[in-house]
């Protein structure tokens, strides 16, 4: 059974930039069958999908976020990872890391609050 | 980018009653890349609906998918008390993958 978890730090402040890591488990993300995926929700809110990368280093992004967003991965440590710059309060949310663009597994998500 | 809309935003039912959802794109889904997820409070979305009518591992067979094109539903055949939740389809045939605005599913 495949299993991912995020980590990062749970507040941000205004300006600076949201680092968040999600290690997978029971799976590899050398696997050249699926992507590896970012997805946030805004508190109370509904779902939007960040970007994903392939274990190639190939990447998409949602073209809304497309100038902040940066994902990697390390396939050594088996972990992938979202970097997002010059944070506002509009980037609060719980976020997520999910396996494939079928998000057919979830890390349990993240809540990162963007305040000073 | 295909923009999903999902109908009816709220949808009050009881249980053993016959559940409909739909999510209509405005552009046609590429190959029927079209999915549905169910969110509890507090948890992260499951997949239920992949290639807008197979189900995923697990899931039980009241819950189906049809669709082509820009028109797709959900079905739950028999709801049952822990299907009470919120839906969203999300479609993953283009880039940017979008969302649903979502569906809220309550017992009436």
């Amino acid at each position: 059974q495949v299993q991912l978890q995020e980590s990062g730090p749970g507040l941000v402040k205004p300006s600076e930039t949201l680092s968040l890591t999600c290690t997978v488990s029971g799976g590899s993300v050398s696997s050249g069958s699926y992507y590896w995926s970012w997805i946030r929700q805004p508190p109370g809110k509904g779902l939007e999908w960040i970007g994903y990368i392939y274990y190639s280093g190939s990447t998409s992004y949602n073209p809304s976020l497309k100038s902040r967003v940066t994902i990697s991965v390390d396939t050594s440590k088996n972990r992938f990872s979202l970097k997002m710059s010059s944070v506002t309060a509009a980037d609060t949310a719980v976020y997520y890391c999910a396996r494939g663009g079928i998000l057919d597994f979830w890390g349990q998500g993240t809540l990162v609050t963007v305040s000073s | 980018e295909i923009v999903l809309t999902q109908s009816p935003g709220t949808l009050s039912l009881s249980p053993g009653e016959r559940a409909t959802l739909s999510c209509r794109a405005s552009q046609s889904v590429s190959s029927t890349y079209l999915a549905w997820y169910q969110q509890k409070p507090g948890q992260a979305p499951r997949l239920l609906i992949y290639g807008a009518s197979s189900r995923a591992t697990g899931i039980p067979d009241r819950f189906s998918g049809s669709g082509s094109g820009t028109d797709f539903t959900l079905t739950i055949s028999r709801l049952e008390p822990e299907d009470f939740a919120l839906y969203y389809c999300q479609q993953y045939g283009s880039s940017p993958y979008t969302f649903g605005q979502g569906t809220k599913l309550e017992i009436k």
